[in-house]
């Protein structure tokens, strides 16, 4: 059973701090690692994806990935209150696996 | 350009009614996704189309008849759904193969389903 993991949270951030958000895997097949943002009642959208090991930086966001360790993070510089959704970290190679998802809060 | 567009946006229908979903993409990808969203919960798979053909069903009940009748259009019709099956149908399309190992998918809006 491959599975992705997340901490559901809340986690609490206060504005125009970073946001840690970090995702486990299982699958040592997967190749491809995406991140997407989704707003209560909305679709979810793809913010950052990421295929080596090492990061990956765009705008405010930071990907990063380890293999070796099978984990894959997400970093937020200067979080602002729109940032507050729910992320999903997803795994591909195949079937995307999604994780259960890490709600974000970024209190003024 | 990465839309994907999804209709209706909102959908009310009785366990008797017959509907459908309609999902369209023009950026010339070829494998198109129908997953169902509950709350708090993360997408689930539900069908993919590779190349205008049915790749995977994952074991969805028959009352849900997926229909791709061209690589920019993806169906899905709704038959004596349950209240159950209420919930954020999410269709999305990425640009090679359903199984691609490095495939980006992008989701459509989505439709809100309520089923009386």
């Amino acid at each position: 059973q491959k599975e992705v993991e997340q901490n559901s949270g809340p986690l609490s951030v206060p504005e125009g701090a970073i946001a840690s958000l970090n995702c486990t895997y299982s699958d040592r097949g997967s190749q491809s690692f995406f991140w997407y943002r989704q707003y209560s009642g909305k679709s979810p959208e793809l913010i950052m994806s990421i295929y080596s090991n090492g990061d990956k930086e765009d705008g405010r966001f930071t990907a990063q990935l380890n293999k070796a360790s099978q984990y894959v993070s997400l970093l937020i510089r200067d979080s602002q209150p729109s940032d507050s959704a729910t992320y999903l970290c997803a795994a591909g190679g195949g079937k995307l696996q999604f994780g259960a998802g890490t709600q974000v809060v970024v209190t003024p | 350009d990465t839309e994907v567009t999804q209709t209706p946006k909102h959908l009310v229908m009785g366990m008797t009614n017959k509907k459908s979903l309609k999902c369209e993409q023009h950026m010339g990808h070829r494998a198109m996704y129908w997953y169902k969203q509950k709350a708090k919960k993360p997408p689930e798979l539900m069908f993919v189309y590779s190349y205008e053909k049915l790749s995977i069903n994952e074991s969805v009940p028959s009352r849900f008849s997926p229909e791709c009748p061209n690589s920019s259009l993806l169906n899905l019709h709704l038959h004596a759904l349950q209240p159950e099956d209420s919930a954020l149908y999410l269709c999305a399309s990425s640009q090679v193969d359903a199984l691609a190992s490095t495939d980006t998918q992008y989701f459509g809006p989505g439709t809100r389903l309520t089923v009386l």
